[in-house]
């Protein structure tokens, strides 16, 4: 089954610089991998999805991500981070009946 | 087209009660989902329906733990005889196949 390692516990940007959170799969067969956000003491939000369709996929809030199989990444990212960015970010591989998270990226943002 | 709604938002109880949380799905998806959240950690898979019937239950779910979907649309999950390591936001999703899941806000659980 496919399995996902997100690199990082917590980043730290200032606001206005790039995002990157970085998330590793561990198989070639990727039915589906999802991007969740979850804000402060909220539910998920889905914030992208890849399927195999497009390689490149944009999300909600201006982010995106790119499947690369040659480095078995698919890492979000972000132009200019924005203070409502601050919230803890899930890579979840998907295609199957339930969704296994791990402990997430916390992203923290400065002025 | 409103979202995944969960009933209460929140709820404080004393160890040892039962306490009994809401999910409606967004109409018309037949699977459902609930999931738990501890503090630090991402969310833990409970169980799940396809329209009425629960199709996977956890190891999590103990025997104090009871998830119906009585008519395929909305969910209800029973904690009895609460105890203070249920604290927890338990979250719902649904989703209209096996596809995307769409969580609701949540409950949070605290136990006394």
């Amino acid at each position: 089954a496919q399995s996902v390692t997100q690199l990082d516990s917590h980043v730290s940007v200032s606001e206005g610089t790039p995002v990157l959170l970085r998330c590793n799969y561990s198989s070639s067969y990727s039915p589906s991998l999802f991007w969740y956000v979850q804000h402060p003491n909220k539910g998920l939000q889905l914030l992208l999805k890849y399927t195999s369709a497009a390689t490149l996929v944009k999300g909600i809030n201006g982010f995106e991500a790119e499947f690369k199989k040659s480095e078995t990444s698919f890492h979000l990212t972000k132009p200019s981070a924005h203070m409502s960015d601050a919230a803890e970010y899930f890579c979840v591989p998907g295609g199957y009946n339930k969704l296994i998270f791990g402990a997430g990226t916390r992203l923290a943002v400065h002025p | 087209d409103t979202g995944v709604s969960q009933d209460p938002r929140h709820k404080i109880t004393k160890r040892g009660q039962n306490v009994t949380f809401r999910c409606d799905p967004i109409s018309e998806h037949n699977r459902l989902y609930w999931y738990r959240q501890t503090l630090g950690q991402g969310p833990e898979f409970l169980t799940y329906f396809q329209n009425e019937a629960q199709l996977e239950k956890s190891r999590l779910l103990s025997d104090r733990f009871s998830a119906e979907r009585p008519k395929g649309s909305f969910s209800t999950l029973e904690i009895q005889r609460t105890e203070q390591g249920d604290s927890a936001m338990y979250l719902c999703a649904s989703s209209p196949r096996l596809d995307t899941q769409y969580f609701g806000p949540g409950t949070r659980l605290t136990v006394l």
